[in-house]
């Protein structure tokens, strides 16, 4: 595609409901990384990919957070038992290969935990 | 640690003003800096960045910025505001060099452009 799309764009659940927030990288681009913004926050880092694995999964603040990207495309994030200090904007960002080169963000999901 | 600090959440200027958004860093190794600009509605889109070579960095729509090691700062700046310009703006480190772009993102400034 042209850019980064994640979807859904925005999500609303309920605290202890299990969500999944997907993203599709700009075609072709093997490093993909997902931060978390919350309000008034720069974005956090949660997780970077390498192709099909996760090359650096340090920034998952606890084990209800996991993310896949099975194909080395398009990658899930899941949060399980949600709760109301989930509520953020989840941005994904890919970029061609590993390394510092430009990242492509989407515009993000918007999460709502009520 | 690895951090950025960006000083003024919100800063006004006039069309046509000089534009100067504050960055200093922390960080136990060489930097590689970053500047990014979030538009309402968009995602986050790369100004510039500083990789060790050049210590003036041009980027995209006018933009730059200078890395003074001695002062710690990495701070923005554009000779005359656009309106087009007002959106928010992120200086990031990586910790990593130029390993990946696993990024400390500061608190972001929020810029305003006044006709």
């Amino acid at each position: 595609g042209a850019g980064v799309s994640q979807t859904p764009s925005n999500k609303v659940t309920e605290k202890g409901k299990y969500v999944e927030l997907r993203c599709d990288p700009i075609s072709g681009h093997t490093a993909l990384y997902w931060y978390r913004q919350s309000l008034g926050q720069g974005p956090e880092f949660l997780i970077y990919f390498q192709g099909t694995g996760a090359a650096d999964d340090s920034g998952l603040p606890n084990d209800r957070f996991f993310a896949v990207r099975p194909e080395g495309s398009v990658s899930t994030l899941k949060i399980q038992r949600t709760e109301r200090g989930d509520s953020a904007v989840y941005l994904c960002a890919s970029s061609l290969t590993g390394g510092n080169e430009k990242l492509f963000f989407g515009s993000g999901t918007q999460l709502s935990v009520l | 640690a690895q951090s950025v600090t960006q000083l003024g959440s919100h800063v006004s200027v006039s069309e046509g003003a000089l534009v100067l958004l504050r960055c200093n860093y922390s960080s136990s190794v060489p930097p590689y800096l970053f500047w990014y600009v979030q538009y309402p509605n968009q995602g986050l889109q790369l100004l510039l960045k500083y990789t060790s070579a050049a210590t003036l960095v041009k980027g995209i729509n006018g933009f730059e910025a200078e890395f003074k090691k001695s002062e710690t700062s990495f701070h923005l700046t554009k000779p005359s505001a656009h309106m087009s310009d007002a959106a928010e703006y992120f200086c990031a480190v990586s910790p990593y060099g130029g390993a990946t772009n696993k990024l400390i993102f500061g608190t972001g400034t929020l810029l305003a452009v006044q006709p």
